[in-house]
């Protein structure tokens, strides 16, 4: 059985704070990807990272950092410097070699300005 | 491209009424999904497909049926709504294998 925990619910930050979202999945497959997407308070679901199974290589792009590690099977996002803009829900998402998706139940997050 | 349409955004039906919500897409994409969302539940996979005349269930697939004549289009329908059906609907598709999901605007839904 594959499935994404998202163990927080909801996160406050002061604007210019760092936050990291935690993802922690599960699944039997070896060949996997997963994925994290936003969803602004407009309510459109926008792709943000993806990362298959045998690439652990971290990331930085702009503001948005991965921490992808198979050994605790979790796969962190952290933004630098929070901007008020970036308030929304983050979504972290599992898809296995059968091509099915799921997805956690989601981290809603509040930049204060 | 348009991307991914759905149709209709806002629909209210009665109990045991069966509706049909729409979902094409222009980017030959042959994975196809529905997921309904629901507050602190995220979203929850109800069917989906890897292409046309193949579907398979989701998570949460009681109470809806799908079918996938076509690349373009992948209809969910709703047999006998129910209360419990009341959510906001979204499709999405992709890239079979590693391909990222483009999500259609969504259809909130409320049974009375």
């Amino acid at each position: 059985a594959q499935k994404v925990t998202q163990a927080q619910t909801e996160i406050s930050v002061v604007e210019k704070e760092d936050v990291t979202l935690d993802c922690v999945y599960e699944t039997r497959d070896t060949t996997y990807y997963l994925f994290w997407y936003k969803q602004p308070p407009s309510g459109e679901l926008v792709f943000l990272i993806r990362r298959n199974s045998f690439d652990e290589q971290n990331e930085i792009s702009g503001r948005y950092s991965w921490n992808f590690q198979k050994s605790t099977s979790s796969f962190n996002f952290t933004i630098t410097a929070s901007q008020v803009v970036d308030s929304a829900v983050y979504f972290c998402a599992l898809k296995t070699s059968y091509d099915k998706v799921i997805f956690g139940p989601g981290t809603s997050l509040s930049v204060i300005p | 491209n348009a991307g991914v349409t759905q149709t209709p955004k806002f629909q209210v039906l009665k109990t045991g009424q069966s509706m049909t919500l729409q979902c094409a897409q222009d980017m030959n994409h042959e994975y196809m999904s529905w997921y309904r969302q629901d507050p602190g539940m995220g979203l929850r996979l109800i069917h989906y497909s890897v292409g046309a005349g193949i579907t398979d269930q989701g998570e949460v697939p009681n109470g809806y049926n799908v079918s996938r004549s076509t690349t373009e289009d992948f209809p969910l329908r709703l047999l006998s709504a129910a209360p419990s059906q009341t959510s906001v609907y979204f499709c999405a598709s992709s890239y079979i294998g590693a391909g990222e999901q483009y999500f259609g605007p969504g259809t909130r839904l409320t049974v009375t």
